[in-house]
């Protein structure tokens, strides 16, 4: 079985506090993808990879930087994070022969 | 206009009934389709891929309409199990990296 998991299920932060958000997948996946869900606007991309060291922009990558220094993580990073940053964060990997996504328990962030 | 849309519901669907609901897209050029399914407070998993022939898997028949740039999931004879929201998911481009665009999601209710 795929097994995605990520470092929090819930996290309470500061306006203007660095914010990092874990991923793990033990299936050795090469692509991985970090989301954001909000009520009416569905999962938005905001960065994926598809190789150790690389990473592409998603849809909405402002305010987001991430980090892949070894296969199997994938980091989301908030630099200064703000109250319109509130929302759920979902990381999915999926192998690259493949479409399906395998995602993670997700993270509800809360900025306050 | 977003690129995949759907009725965000709610689906009130009597128990053993039958409920149909559709996702458009608006890339003529997109490659794959599916439908996730998504239960409150969990992830995303994958439901079925739909292909142009349309297929079954149990209760649940997936169609894609390429002229109408649609899908549909029709799903028969409803359990309270199935309440779940529903989410359509469009692959624009068969590359590296799999980028999947998700519609907002379908909520359907079965009542006992």
């Amino acid at each position: 079985d795929v097994k995605v998991t990520q470092s929090s299920r819930y996290l309470v932060k500061r306006t203007g506090e660095k914010v990092f958000l874990e991923c793990v997948q033990d299936m050795d996946h090469e692509n991985m993808f970090w989301y954001r869900q909000d009520p009416g606007l569905g999962l938005r991309l905001i960065y994926f990879s598809y190789d150790v060291k690389m990473k592409e922009k998603g849809d909405i990558p402002e305010g987001y930087s991430v980090s892949r220094e070894k296969k199997e993580r994938f980091s989301l990073i908030l630099e200064s994070a703000s109250t319109n940053q509130t929302s759920m964060y979902l990381c999915a990997s999926s192998p690259p022969s493949l479409e399906t996504q395998y995602f993670g328990p997700g993270t509800r962030l809360l900025v306050l | 206009r977003k690129e995949v849309e759907q009725d965000p519901g709610p689906f009130n669907v009597p128990e053993g009934a039958t409920v149909a609901f559709n996702c458009t897209y608006s890339n003529s050029a997109s490659q794959s389709f599916f439908w996730y399914r998504q239960d409150c407070r969990k992830e995303p998993k994958l439901l079925m891929s739909v292909y142009s022939s349309g297929n079954e898997d149990g209760r649940f028949t997936a169609q894609l309409n390429r002229a109408s740039q649609y899908i549909s999931l029709l799903i028969r004879d409803s359990k309270l199990s199935d309440s779940a929201t529903y989410l359509c998911v469009v692959n624009k481009v068969k590359a590296a990296g799999n980028k999947l665009t998700f519609g907002g999601g379908t909520r359907v209710l079965v009542k006992p």
